[in-house]
């Protein structure tokens, strides 16, 4: 299974754009990669997912470069409910369904 | 709330005492997943059925754990003889088979039960 690095924690302003990015150098050719939200005292919430180049929803923004080694998980004009733990995975799934979390990054978002 | 749902969403036992929670799923989703997270940690992988079947277990749920969905719609997930390790917030996920397309299926997390053994 690729191992993921992420930054601990990140503070940030509301209204100001959040990158976060996660390095999985040995990621292998059938994984995906895909991120998850947490709030204190809730389960993990899917955020986005993605194989290469860029993926976009609602909410966030998933960049992937052409060699997949990292991803940047990219959070528009944040706001203070942002706060929370985001955890980027890495998995193959059609090898395994179980989702295996890092310690994730700690995003701090201020007034 | 047509989301997943855990009870109790807290509980305190004593050392050596047997504990039960529940998980009901998205009405709808044939996988049922359960994790464990201690403080400061990512979930853990514990074990995780399709329909009735279990069909993984982590290496992390000892022979005092035990899981069962005996219809395949809600689980239960009974630790025996708990030990103060045990302490930590037990969490149950749901996802539909072939939801994801070619990635992975989206698991829908319930709100947990914390567990604390004194």
């Amino acid at each position: 299974l690729a191992k993921t690095t992420q930054p601990i924690s990140m503070d940030s302003y509301e209204g100001q754009e959040v990158n976060i990015t996660c390095s999985h150098n040995n990621i292998a050719t059938n994984d995906y990669i895909t991120w998850y939200q947490q709030f204190p005292s809730q389960g993990p919430r899917f955020i986005i997912q993605g194989y290469k180049t860029k993926v976009t929803n609602e909410v966030a923004s998933l960049f992937i470069p052409a060699d997949r080694k990292s991803s940047t998980l990219s959070l528009p004009r944040v706001s203070l409910s942002d706060t929370a733990v985001y955890y980027c995975l890495v998995g193959d799934p059609l090898n395994t369904d179980k989702l295996i979390f890092g310690t994730g990054t700690r995003l701090q978002v201020f007034p | 709330d047509t989301g997943v749902s855990q009870d109790p969403r807290h509980k305190i036992t004593k050392r050596g005492q047997n504990v039960t929670f529940r998980c009901d799923p998205i009405s709808e989703h044939n996988r049922l997943y359960w994790y464990r997270q201690t403080l400061g940690q990512g979930p853990e992988f514990l074990t995780y059925f399709q329909n009735e079947a279990q069909l993984e277990k982590s290496r992390l749920l000892s022979d005092r754990f035990s899981a069962e969905r005996p219809k395949g719609s809600f689980s239960t997930l009974e630790i025996q003889r708990t030990e103060q390790g045990d302490s930590a917030m037990y969490l149950c996920a749901s996802s539909l088979i072939g939801s994801g397309g070619y990635g992975a299926d989206t698991q829908y997390f319930g709100p947990g039960t914390r567990l604390t053994v004194l």
